[in-house]
């Protein structure tokens, strides 16, 4: 079955990175793109980019170019998202998320990597 | 960026009642969008893609509609299990966007 398993909680400082990973198995990995989705507390839902994990092509939204970088091993079937520059306000649960079709809907989800930060 | 405005925020529901939420893109999204189920602790569940088509293993009593920039998901007869918040979301152009979502509790 699908499965997306990220990486555990991560506490930061602000001004620090921090970088979440999300395995994949059930599927081929090269086959979907991977989009990383995030969730303020008691907040909504927002988009941050996708990967393609078949040619690392990558798409981020504006609101996080210069500070996000997406990667990918396709060896171990994983998938990374890298954030700095880290502020109060990207506090969140981030969320891996597989794009069926590369469409732009996602079918599977991770189970989220939950960032606080805080000095 | 094309915003999505759910409603209402909150909707409270008998089990075994219709729900009915609300939707509306702020351009014409042509049929790309999908809507979303979330309990509390867990990811978002995909319900509804291309506006109509229900994901694999989705009840029939979860149903899409819409035209254009309008759009609505009805359940048709409320199971407890339904009781979560709901998401629209937009894949018409990037950056993909999702609504506020709509807070979906039993009356």
């Amino acid at each position: 079955q699908v499965q997306l398993v990220q990486s555990g909680s991560e506490v930061k400082n602000p001004g620090a990175s921090m970088k979440v990973s999300c395995k994949a198995s059930g599927y081929t990995f090269t086959d979907y793109y991977l989009h990383w989705v995030r969730q303020a507390p008691g907040e909504g839902l927002e988009w941050m980019g996708w990967i393609n994990p078949d040619s690392g092509g990558t798409n981020y939204a504006q609101k996080f170019q210069g500070r996000i970088t997406m990667t990918r091993d396709t060896s171990i079937s994983t998938a990374y998202m890298e954030l700095s520059s880290l502020r109060s306000d990207d506090t969140a649960m981030y969320y891996c998320a597989r794009d069926l079709w590369a469409a732009g809907f996602f079918d599977y989800w991770g189970q989220g990597t939950l960032l606080s930060v805080s000095s | 960026e094309i915003v999505m405005t759910q409603s209402p925020a909150t909707l409270s529901v008998s089990p075994g009642e219709r729900a009915t939420l609300s939707c509306r893109a702020s351009q014409s999204l042509s049929s790309k969008f999908a809507w979303y189920q979330q309990k509390p602790g867990q990811a978002p569940r995909l319900l509804i893609y291309a506006e109509t088509t229900r994901a694999t293993g989705i009840p029939a009593r979860f149903s899409g509609s819409g035209s254009g920039t309008e759009f609505t998901l009805t359940i048709s007869s409320l199971q407890s299990e339904d009781f979560a918040i709901y998401y629209c979301q937009q894949y018409r152009s990037w950056p993909y966007t999702f609504g506020q979502g709509t807070k979906l509790e039993i009356k």
